[in-house]
């Protein structure tokens, strides 16, 4: 079944800074990629996804990547503020099957 | 539109004790899901369900039962509960398009004494 792998597990950035967090999957047949944003003590909600057609997607602050050939994603987010602390988690989802979440990414934005 | 509802929030249970995680989800999804997320730690699948009357083991099922009668409908039942199932329990649910979004229910938070 499918792998998903995600790094760093912890990031500090200063507020303004970039952050990326990077993703691997496992199962070539995996061809949507959404990412979850979970704060403490919420549900995960989705931040902004990808096709496997397409190989990069902004909206507004964030962006996602997609190498399909390499089997690796990203998220990056510009201009960091205080509310951008929270755990990530990359998610490969292929037709028909589950969605397969990463161990997450929890990204602390220092004032 | 409440999306997805889960019942109870919190539930402390004793050892031994049994009980059942309510979620209900009024967009007429046909996927339906039980995570269970452990402190500090990401989300693993209990089981799922791809429509009425079809459920199936997730990564990890064992202590753990489902049933799926109506669509709406995807009650999780733990049996003979152990401290091992202390967790917050999410339900989800996702259309069938492929880039359909997965909701997620608020959580119930459990403890097992």
């Amino acid at each position: 079944g499918e792998n998903v792998e995600q790094h760093p597990s912890t990031l500090s950035v200063q507020e303004g800074d970039s952050a990326v967090i990077k993703c691997t999957y496992s199962d070539s047949a995996s061809n949507y990629f959404p990412w979850y944003k979970q704060e403490l003590g919420k549900r995960p909600q989705l931040i902004i996804d990808i096709r496997s057609n397409v190989g990069e997607k902004k909206d507004q602050r964030i962006a996602v990547t997609l190498n399909k050939t390499a089997k690796h994603f990203s998220l990056h987010i510009t201009e960091t503020q205080p509310e951008d602390s929270a755990v990530y988690f990359c998610v490969a989802r292929g037709y028909g099957q589950n969605f397969v979440f990463g161990p997450g990414t929890r990204l602390s934005v220092l004032p | 539109n409440a999306g997805v509802t889960q019942t109870p929030k919190f539930r402390i249970l004793k050892i031994g004790q049994s009980m059942t995680l309510q979620c209900a989800q009024d967009m007429n999804h046909n996927y339906m899901y039980w995570y269970r997320q452990d402190p500090g730690m990401g989300l693993k699948l209990i089981y799922y369900s791809v429509g009425a009357g079809i459920t199936d083991k997730g990564e990890v099922p064992n202590g753990y039962n489902v049933s799926r009668s109506t669509t709406e409908d995807f009650p999780l039942r733990l049996e003979l509960a152990a401290p091992s199932q202390t967790s917050v329990y999410f339900c989800a649910s996702s259309s069938q398009s492929i880039t359909g979004e997965l909701f997620f229910g608020e959580g119930s938070r459990l403890t097992v004494l």
